[in-house]
Order: C-alpha cells, then sequence, then structure tokens
C-alpha cells in the first residue's frame, strides 16, 4: 500500500544550527510533495511544497530537496530557532488522488 | 477570524455513546475534508467532501458518518463510540479537488472515549 515513512522519529539540535529532516516514500506515482509543520495543541502547518518537475525549492529558512531516483525528501531548516519546535511531517499526493498521505512525523526539539 | 474551526476542542465521553464534530471554514474553499491523527501522531485522511459530494471515503467503519450540509460545513458524526476511535480529529479545506490546491487544518478535535 501507500507509504511516507520518516528515518528518525526525533531530532534534536542546538539552538542556531541547521536541522535536516528526511522522508522516504513509496509512491513513485506521487508527484507532489508537502511539508507540514505541526505544534502542540494545532493542526499542521504548511511549510513549503515541492512538484516533482523540480529537485530542490528554497523558502524563508526552509529548503525542500527530492531525489525521485530514491524517492526521498528532506527538508532543511536554517539557522533553528526555538520557535522551530514541532513534529514534522512530509506528505504525498499525485494527480487526481485528492488526498494527501501522511509520513508517521518527525519530532524536532531545539537545545538552547 | 479562524479560517477552519472546530468545535469542540476536547470531547470526553463513554464508550456506546453518539457524538457529532463540527467544522466550518470561510475561506470559500470548495473541498472539505476529515482526517484522524492517533496516539503515535499518524494522520491518515477519512473522508473528503468537494461542493457537499462525498470524493473520498477510506476504509473507516460506518459508525462514522460525514455530513455537509453546505460546501462551508462538513460536520462529523460517531455512533456507538469505542475505546480505539480515541484519537485527534482534523477538519481541513482546499480550493480545488486535491491538496495542491492548497490545505488548510483546523486546530483539531481531541477525543477521548473512556
Amino acid at each position: 500500500g501507500e507509504s511516507v515513512g520518516l528515518h528518525l522519529p526525533t531530532l534534536s539540535v542546538q539552538e542556531g544550527d541547521n536541522s535536516i529532516i528526511n522522508c522516504a516514500y513509496s509512491n513513485s506515482a506521487s508527484d507532489y510533495f508537502i511539508w507540514y509543520k505541526q505544534e502542540s495543541g494545532k493542526g499542521p502547518q504548511f511549510i513549503i511544497d515541492i512538484r516533482s518537475n523540480m529537485d530542490k525549492r528554497q523558502g524563508q529558512r526552509v529548503t525542500v530537496l527530492l531525489n525521485k531516483t530514491v524517492k526521498h525528501l528532506s527538508l532543511q531548516i536554517a539557522a533553528t530557532q526555538p520557535g522551530d519546535s514541532a513534529v514534522y511531517f512530509c506528505a504525498e499526493s499525485y494527480q487526481g488522488a485528492q488526498k494527501l498521505v501522511f509520513g508517521q512525523g518527525t519530532r524536532l526539539t531545539i537545545n538552547p | 477570524d479562524t479560517a477552519v474551526s472546530q468545535t469542540p476542542k476536547y470531547l470526553v465521553t463513554q464508550m456506546g455513546n453518539d457524538k457529532s464534530i463540527k467544522c466550518e471554514q470561510n475561506l470559500g474553499h470548495d473541498t472539505m475534508y476529515w482526517y484522524k491523527q492517533d496516539s503515535k501522531k499518524f494522520l491518515k485522511i477519512m473522508f473528503s467532501y468537494n461542493n457537499k459530494e462525498l470524493i473520498i471515503n477510506e476504509t473507516v467503519p460506518n459508525r462514522f458518518s460525514p455530513k455537509s450540509p453546505d460546501k462551508a460545513h462538513l460536520n462529523l458524526h460517531i455512533n456507538s463510540l469505542e475505546l480505539g476511535d480515541s484519537a485527534v480529529y482534523f477538519c481541513a479545506s482546499s480550493q480545488g479537488a486535491g491538496p495542491w490546491d492548497g490545505y488548510t487544518f483546523g486546530s483539531g478535535t481531541r477525543l477521548t472515549v473512556v
């Protein structure tokens, strides 16, 4: 069946360092990928997305990399701040799917 | 102004009861969804409605019945609640029929069945 997984369930980084959160997906038909951030007691919040015709996309302090050959997605957060503490999800979809398939999530904690 | 609002935020109820969770979006979106997040934070779609029509009905027990009176509302009714129904339920909406048109989530309803 479809599955989107994460390599690490938890990640702890020092404030100011860069964070890298990884994600593996299994559906080779997926052509749209999104990273979400979920803070405690809140719903998932869109961070950045990427379509399969790209391999890199940058936002403010965040970069998403897509490697379709190995079906791998990563989220890089530059100069991690305390406010970045949250659970991060990757999700995938494809044209006509009308839904997102989410990965398990990675909890990012920031050490002062 | 909350874009996607769910009520209640917390719901504690006994096994066997029937309960409803309400969702409203003021974004003018055409599609609304219900997702379930289990204790391990795994998010899985349950239903989606596009303009009041059921589009997706995943493998969900028929004790769960969504109802969309209009395209701004998607309510979730659950009959005969079971312990395993305890989870956080998220409503979401998108402009078009798929997530690539922008997905907005509500803040969730934590359902605890005792």
